[in-house]
């Protein structure tokens, strides 16, 4: 495909459980990023990789939220034992590689925990 | 970590007007993004431009590394503009970008 993609668009979970939310980069994109939006609000930074590295975590909330990208292309953003707070859009985006980091962005994944 | 003022935070337009959002930084960046969210929430990349000026269409942006901002112009305004504009800048060749607030964009007919 030609952009970025993910999967699902929309997730409605109960509080308590675990989901998995995917990206699928631009091919040959080497950097990928996680961000977060509530209603309303801007960007916070998640997570960076660079290929299957994650050397920027520092976003990430707490313990409950890991990621993991494999092969160089996609990556699954994990949140165990969902909290209310948690319900936002999830953005991904990539960027060709090191010094030259335009980023694109994917639809997103919606998620509303209950 | 670079802190990132958009400036204002909202504006209501006519259509057919011209504006000014801006994008100040704390710290210097090395790479800027300007983006229109639509109303749908779909991100859309309007520059990439850590220097100096670019124009598309009826949009331009001009950054100034060593002052620290950044400005998009808007002329001749239609409706389809609306929507919240972002920056974002990266603080080194690699890694986070940190995004500002958003202007809040409303073209009226």
């Amino acid at each position: 495909g030609a952009g970025v993609s993910q999967s699902p668009s929309n997730k409605v979970t109960e509080k308590g459980k675990d989901v998995e939310l995917r990206c699928d980069p631009i091919s040959g994109h080497t950097a990928l990023y996680w961000y977060r939006q509530s209603l309303g609000q801007g960007l916070e930074f998640l997570i960076y990789f660079q290929g299957n590295s994650a050397p920027d975590k520092s976003g990430l909330p707490s313990d409950r939220f890991s990621a993991e990208r494999t092969g160089g292309s996609v990556s699954t953003l994990t949140i165990q034992r969902t909290q209310q707070e948690d319900s936002a859009v999830y953005l991904c985006a990539s960027s060709l590689k090191r010094g030259y980091n335009e980023q694109f962005f994917g639809p997103g994944t919606r998620l509303t925990v209950l | 970590g670079i802190q990132v003022e958009q400036s204002p935070p909202d504006l209501i337009l006519q259509e057919g007007a011209n504006s000014t959002l801006r994008c100040n930084f704390s710290d210097s960046v090395n790479n800027l993004q300007w983006f229109h969210q639509n109303p749908w929430g779909q991100l859309i990349n309007l520059f990439y431009i850590p220097s100096g000026t670019k124009q598309n269409g009826r949009l331009s942006a001009t950054t100034v590394a060593t002052e620290r901002y950044s400005l998009l112009y808007i002329s001749s305004s239609q409706t389809t503009d609306s929507g919240v504009y972002f920056c974002a800048g990266q603080a080194d060749s690699w890694g986070k970008f940190q995004f500002g607030a958003g202007t809040q964009v409303v073209v009226t007919p």
